[in-house]
């Protein structure tokens, strides 16, 4: 079954904290994206890569940082959790020069 | 800047009628726009899509159309029904150049079907 998915699907950490989000998806995508989801403000990229050890910056960047070592995995690290980090967290992939995007299932994240 | 605008939070409709979710775009340059569903505790799927150049799209019950004058398209729902509740979100796609291209997503609409 094609799939994307994420651990953990829930965490609550404190400030300052690291954490590891990861990501893995079987269907061989090229790109891979890591989305924040927060109330009126929709999905919003914080990094995207095109293939493996090619990566770049999104709309929401800051306090984040990913690695792209293996095709298949895009885990989205955080170095030093602030509250403002409290969200919901969708990582995604899909072909390089198509549209359809793939979604995991969310990681629900609260930072105290 | 917020280039795709779905300025309905929300949608409450009777099971068996019509649903009419809209989206609004800033940037002539898309040139494809799409509609996903989401399910809470779930990722956002695919629903459907269009290209910047066609004006209508049907795919079952589910039409997209597009205006491009009015940089404006809606996502119909008919008949619409309670598993149609969701969340809907609007997304568009820019082409970067080359092989590189991105989607902007909207806020999201959340339908109700009522029974």
């Amino acid at each position: 079954e094609a799939q994307v998915t994420q651990n953990p699907r829930y965490l609550i950490t404190v400030t300052g904290k690291k954490l590891t989000v990861t990501c893995s998806q079987n269907m061989n995508h090229e790109y891979m994206s890591w989305y924040r989801q927060d109330p009126g403000l929709g999905l919003r990229q914080i990094y995207y890569s095109m293939n493996v050890e090619v990566t770049d910056k999104g709309d929401v960047p800051e306090g984040y940082k990913v690695s792209r070592k293996e095709k298949r995995n895009f885990p989205l690290i955080l170095e030093s959790p602030s509250p403002n980090q409290t969200s919901l967290y969708f990582c995604a992939s899909r072909e390089q020069v198509w549209y359809e995007q793939y979604f995991g299932p969310g990681t629900r994240l609260t930072v105290t | 800047d917020q280039q795709v605008k779905q300025n309905s939070p929300s949608l409450s409709v009777q099971e068996g009628r019509i649903s009419i979710l809209n989206c609004d775009y800033t940037n002539s340059m898309f040139d494809y726009f799409l509609w996903y569903k989401k399910y809470p505790a779930e990722g956002p799927t695919f629903l459907i899509s269009i290209s910047s150049i066609k004006d209508k799209n049907e795919d079952g019950r589910f039409t997209v159309f597009l205006n491009k004058s009015a940089k404006h398209l809606s996502l119909h729902i008919v008949p619409s029904q309670p598993g149609d509740s969701a969340v809907y979100f609007c997304a568009a796609r820019l082409s970067l150049g080359g092989a590189t291209n991105k989607l902007i997503f909207g806020t999201g609409t959340l339908l109700a079907v009522q029974p």
